[in-house]
């Protein structure tokens, strides 16, 4: 079936580090691959995407490359801010028939940023 | 644009009551995706309507249940609530469920709902 592993958290790291977050996939067919943000008390926001291999999504300094080869779609930010503490899914939309898409998602990673 | 919104933001039940949470999909979409987020099971995919019709319906009992009216809002309503349906309820919208490029979802800020 279709499934997505993300790194375990939480992540702490100081302002101005560098930061990954390792995502693989597992899915039949050729997905579309995303990252979600999840600040305290809010619902998802859409940090980036990528429909196809070798795309590369990017938003706000945050990067993601489809990787078919690895089933990969890791998250980097070469530079973080304690403004981007907050929770990181990696989902793919998976086609379930009638035209109908879904999200699966990983477990979510928390990472901190301290000053 | 205006975003997702979802009516109320915070709900408290009781067991063996019922609820209903209201989304406003985003302008022009017409696809709406239902998910509950719990510390337990993560987001999990409950249903998605399109054109007022379900299309696909994840592994969740029958007390849960959805419609959508023909200006794209989508209402889900809980029956019989028990204490785990204690959850984040997020709301979706897309353009199109039917081409994959086009069907990016975007959240709205979720209804927390508690049972006691």
């Amino acid at each position: 079936g279709n499934s997505v592993t993300q790194m375990e958290g939480p992540v702490t790291l100081s302002e101005e580090a560098f930061l990954t977050i390792n995502c693989t996939y597992t899915a039949t067919g050729y997905p579309s691959l995303f990252w979600y943000v999840q600040y305290p008390g809010e619902g998802l926001q859409l940090l980036l995407k990528a429909t196809k291999a070798d795309d590369k999504g990017s938003n706000k300094g945050f990067e993601a490359t489809y990787r078919k080869e690895t089933t990969s779609f890791h998250l980097e930010k070469g530079s973080v801010q304690v403004s981007d503490s907050a929770v990181y899914f990696c989902a793919l939309n998976r086609y379930s028939g009638a035209g109908s898409y879904q999200l699966t998602f990983g477990k979510g990673t928390k990472l901190s940023v301290i000053p | 644009k205006a975003g997702v919104t979802q009516t109320p933001r915070y709900l408290i039940k009781t067991r063996g009551q019922q609820v209903t949470l209201s989304c406003s999909p985003i302008s022009g979409h017409r696809s709406v995706s239902w998910y509950q987020q719990t510390p337990g099971q993560g987001l999990q995919f409950l249903f998605e309507y399109f054109s007022e019709t379900q299309r696909n319906k994840g592994n969740f009992p029958g007390r849960f249940s959805g419609r959508q009216f023909s200006n794209s809002r989508s209402e889900m309503n809980v029956s019989t609530l028990e204490l785990g349906d204690s959850a984040l309820y997020l709301c979706a919208s897309s353009l199109d469920g039917g081409v994959s490029q086009l069907n990016t979802q975007y959240f709205g800020p979720g209804t927390r709902l508690t049972v006691l």
